[in-house]
């Protein structure tokens, strides 16, 4: 079982949609937590980190539930430049651990 | 302005054979990374140095040694090429140590051995 799991999709939504991805640990020692989002043959890069409060950034909005040790990432109105591959990751000490990433497709 | 670059993006060569991957970061970060991504797209951290030392090896084989001549390089290089060393390589650097900061990743370097 790896450590950080995620569906790995694909989530074909339509253009304005509201789409959600989950993902949840297994190691209760991670300190910090990431959505990092990859486009195809490119590097992952930051989208935003995740805090127990909750985090927004204009359509993204993502969670952290500690005690479930579960997080998700929702994006509204979906545009076609979203698609891409959106990975979980944690942190702990100096190490990123990251899942397997959850594809996602918008279509117009 | 390339914030960490690699060099070659792409490398096919044959099983048997030595290479090496370059990487260089130009924010000023202390702490450098080898990640490799394989064919299913799982990205696995292979090292970590901080100002040249290393912190973390995780269980890759000895064929695998990184090099940093100073702390804004991290060169990788890989002895003995085999079939399943077929991967998309990402170097990657970070302010400081810590769970906290945000990772910067190279473009890749795409590795096919024949």
């Amino acid at each position: 079982r790896k450590e950080v799991e995620q569906d790995p999709g694909p989530f074909n939504v339509p253009e304005g949609a509201t789409v959600a991805f989950n993902c949840t640990y297994s190691n209760s020692a991670s300190q910090s937590f990431f959505w990092y989002r990859q486009d195809c043959r490119k590097e992952p890069k930051l989208l935003m980190s995740v805090y127990s409060s909750g985090n927004e950034d204009g359509r993204f909005t993502a969670q952290l539930n500690r005690a479930s040790q579960y997080i998700s990432l929702l994006i509204r109105d979906s545009k076609l430049s979203d698609s891409a591959t959106y990975l979980c990751v944690v942190s702990r000490t100096d190490k990123l651990i990251f899942g397997t990433g959850t594809r996602l497709q918008v279509f117009p | 302005d390339t914030a960490v670059s690699q060099t070659p993006k792409y490398l096919v060569t044959q099983m048997g054979n030595d290479k090496s991957i370059k990487c260089e970061q130009n924010l000023g970060h202390d702490t450098m990374y080898w990640y490799k991504q394989d064919s299913k797209k799982f990205l696995k951290i292979m090292f970590s140095y901080n100002n040249k030392e290393l912190i973390i090896n995780e269980t890759v084989p000895n064929r695998f040694s990184p090099k940093s001549p100073d702390k804004a390089h991290l060169n990788l290089h890989i002895n003995s090429l085999e079939l399943g060393d077929s991967a998309v390589y990402f170097c990657a650097s970070r302010s400081g140590q810590g769970a906290f900061n945000e990772q910067f990743f190279g473009p890749g370097t795409r590795l096919t051995v024949l």
